[in-house]
């Protein structure tokens, strides 16, 4: 596609329940970025894809959180048992490669989960 | 442990004005900085890397300088529009083996017509 897409742009949910976030990255791009972004709080790394593996999950803040890649495309974001503090804006972004001249960073409008 | 603050939080501009944003590092061992700008309700759009080798790179009418050594960089935004209202993010890449983006808080740009 043209660029990033996410899917849901919003998406509420009681406490509780499991969500899926959708990251659709421009084709081409190896690498794919998941951050999240809460209000007066700087952008929180998550995960990194290269590929389909995640060299670097260090930022996913409970083992709540997981994500996956297939196809070196479409990634998703799966948060269980959702909780208030989970209330956020997430962000995807892909780029041509990690690090070098085709690290630009190319950004999704992001979905804003809301747990109620 | 690296840290990005920018400065001002806010800024508010009559239009035609040249403004400067600050972004300080607490780590000079950096890998790039990138600045960014988010407009309300959409992801963000990458406006100029600048790598740890280089000074300074410029894009139309935005200039963007890197003084590892202090730790600072300045974006320089001529004749400023109201179409470059948005909040401007300073991201610096750390350098080694597990390079990663430390993200400022962001400097909130309204110009006014």
């Amino acid at each position: 596609g043209a660029g990033v897409s996410q899917s849901p742009s919003n998406k509420v949910t009681e406490k509780g329940k499991d969500v899926e976030l959708r990251c659709d990255p421009i084709s081409g791009h190896t690498a794919l970025y998941w951050y999240r972004q809460s209000l007066g709080q700087g952008l929180e790394f998550l995960i990194y894809f290269q590929g389909n593996s995640a060299p670097d999950k260090s930022g996913l803040p409970s083992d709540r959180f997981s994500a996956e890649r297939t196809g070196g495309s479409v990634s998703t974001l799966t948060i269980q048992r959702t909780q208030q503090e989970d209330s956020a804006v997430y962000l995807c972004a892909s780029s041509l490669a990690y690090s070098g001249t085709n690290e630009k960073l190319f950004f999704g409008s992001g979905t804003q989960l809301s747990v109620l | 442990k690296q840290e990005v603050t920018q400065i001002p939080a806010a800024l508010s501009v009559p239009e035609g004005e040249n403004l400067v944003l600050n972004c300080s590092f607490t780590d000079s061992a950096i890998y790039n900085l990138q600045w960014f700008r988010q407009d309300p309700g959409k992801g963000l759009t990458s406006l100029l890397l600048i790598q740890s080798s280089q000074r300074e790179q410029t894009s139309g009418r935005l200039n963007a300088s890197l003084d590892k050594s202090s730790g600072r960089s300045t974006l320089y935004i001529a004749a400023s529009q109201p179409g470059d209202s948005a909040t401007y993010l300073c991201a610096v890449k750390t350098a080694g083996n597990n390079r990663k983006l430390i993200w400022g808080l962001g400097t909130s740009l309204a110009v006014n017509p």
